[in-house]
């Protein structure tokens, strides 16, 4: 197993661009789910993604928007970049239905973005 | 909706000295409840985990107990050691809700030899 891999490892952006960030799963892993982590704070769901669809959003405006493709790997978007953006994003991947039987999540290190 | 509430830190202990960080929770149906640990300067590590209720979680000399009468998950160590010192975050996720997880805001435990 490669473990779970994002890219870039640091972001800087300015308010109103758009970014995407990308994520490599684990192979044989069919949910990906996005978190962002504010400083200080406890990674905060976005969405998740199971064998190639939406499966579940949490709080977050359409502007954060998601793709996973049949190789394992997966994209965050986000459009129209505001400071409070400003976060590490992490992915998580996992076998199967993470969450279902408690389902084991696989983190990868995170993505810093940073907003000016 | 869901939500985890942890004791706010930091913890600071000294070598061997006993661990306890609470964690409560509220959830509709039946969670599944989560340890990860987070290093510096690395991601999130699953710890421990517990799926249903009077489950015990354990794992490298840390355990938690899955107490539904109490809505609790509380991580205990007996001995820590300077190794340990990282932050320490409870979650839930909820399976009735396509695995949303729902993180608690994180305990940052130092230990000092």
């Amino acid at each position: 197993e490669t473990g779970v891999t994002q890219s870039p490892t640091h972001l800087i952006k300015t308010r109103g661009q758009q970014v995407t960030l990308r994520c490599s799963s684990q192979s044989g892993h069919n949910t990906v789910s996005w978190y962002q982590q504010a400083l200080g704070q406890g990674p905060q769901f976005i969405f998740q993604y199971y064998r190639e669809e939406e499966n579940g959003r949490g709080n977050f405006p359409p502007r954060f928007s998601g793709l996973q493709f049949p190789n394992y790997s997966s994209e965050l978007n986000v459009n129209a970049l505001e400071l409070d953006d400003s976060a590490l994003y992490l992915c998580a991947s996992s076998p199967g239905l993470a969450g279902v039987g408690g389902d084991t999540q696989y983190f990868g290190p995170g993505t810093r973005l940073t907003v000016l | 909706g869901n939500s985890v509430t942890q004791m706010e830190g930091p913890v600071t202990l000294s070598e061997e000295a006993f661990l306890t960080i609470n964690c409560t929770y509220t959830a509709t149906g039946y969670p599944s409840l989560f340890w990860y640990v987070q290093y510096p300067g690395e991601g999130l590590q699953l710890l421990l985990k517990a799926t249903k209720a009077d489950d015990k979680g354990s794992n490298k000399g840390f355990e938690a107990t899955y107490r539904k009468e109490t809505t609790s998950f509380h991580l205990e160590k007996g001995s820590v050691q300077v190794s340990d010192s990282a932050v320490y975050f409870c979650a839930l996720s909820d399976n009735t809700n396509a695995g949303k997880s729902t993180f608690g805001d994180g305990t940052t435990l130092t230990v000092k030899p």
